[in-house]
């Protein structure tokens, strides 16, 4: 368990459906990030949030669009995704900007998303 | 722009023997940080341990060592005493400015599968 949780674990939707991905962290870190992982592919980073504000946007489709209410929750909306946009999405958190910090991010268990 | 590059097959390891797992970055930056994850089938990323560019010394957590050669620009993990647990996907990961951590993003190489053999 390292302190970062994402529900659903496994997420069945049509292309027509509207969905969301939550996060949560509780390791008090002011940095959170959306990750997707591809077979076959490396981790592409999504979005990144610092203090609640969006900081990246890793020119990802306007059918994704996150949410960070707050430094410890983090939500992906979903809708009118395409078959290619299945795949493992990963949740990670920091503590960013800190005088030699070494940033470390940690990940959730991830969301097993299907798109039919 | 940053690059990690793992290109080794499928890797096998007897049980209670160490394994290398080899990672080459590209980078134009003096400071960065290197970092190693470990993936189980159940998906979650666990991070293994993390080496900052101008750390003098090769950092170690455990059972795993990093093999830092900066002039080669590689970054090879080592795991040993292999146990079964350890199979896994291994995935380098580079991230710029080492000190002030400002900088969050990281770059994934495409990782490597580890098998552990009783």
């Amino acid at each position: 368990e390292t302190g970062v949780t994402q529900t659903p674990r496994h997420l069945v939707m049509g292309m027509t459906n509207k969905k969301s991905l939550k996060c949560e962290q509780h390791l008090g870190h002011n940095a959170m990030y959306w990750y997707k992982q591809s077979a076959k592919k490396p981790l592409e980073l999504m979005f990144v949030y610092n203090f609640k504000e969006q900081t990246e946007n890793n020119s990802v489709p306007s059918r994704f669009s996150p949410e960070c209410p707050n430094s410890s929750h983090l939500f992906l909306h979903l809708h009118t995704l395409q078959p290619e946009d299945s795949a493992l999405y990963l949740c990670a958190s920091s503590q960013s900007g800190t005088s030699g910090g070494k940033n470390i991010q940690y990940f959730g268990a991830g969301t097993r998303l299907s798109v039919l | 722009a940053q690059k990690i590059t793992q290109t080794q097959p499928g890797m096998f390891v007897q049980e209670k023997e160490a394994v290398t797992l080899d990672c080459t970055y590209d980078t134009s930056d003096q400071s960065y940080g290197l970092f190693w994850y470990k993936q189980p089938s159940s998906g979650e990323m666990i991070f293994l341990i993390y080496q900052g560019s101008y750390d003098e010394q090769n950092a170690t957590e455990g059972r795993y060592s990093l093999n830092f050669q900066k002039a080669r620009k590689s970054a090879n993990l080592v795991i040993s005493a292999s146990q079964l647990g350890d199979s896994a996907m291994y995935f380098c990961a580079m991230r710029e400015d080492q000190f002030t951590g400002a900088n969050s993003k990281l770059t994934f190489g495409k990782g490597i599968t580890l098998s552990v053999r009783p």
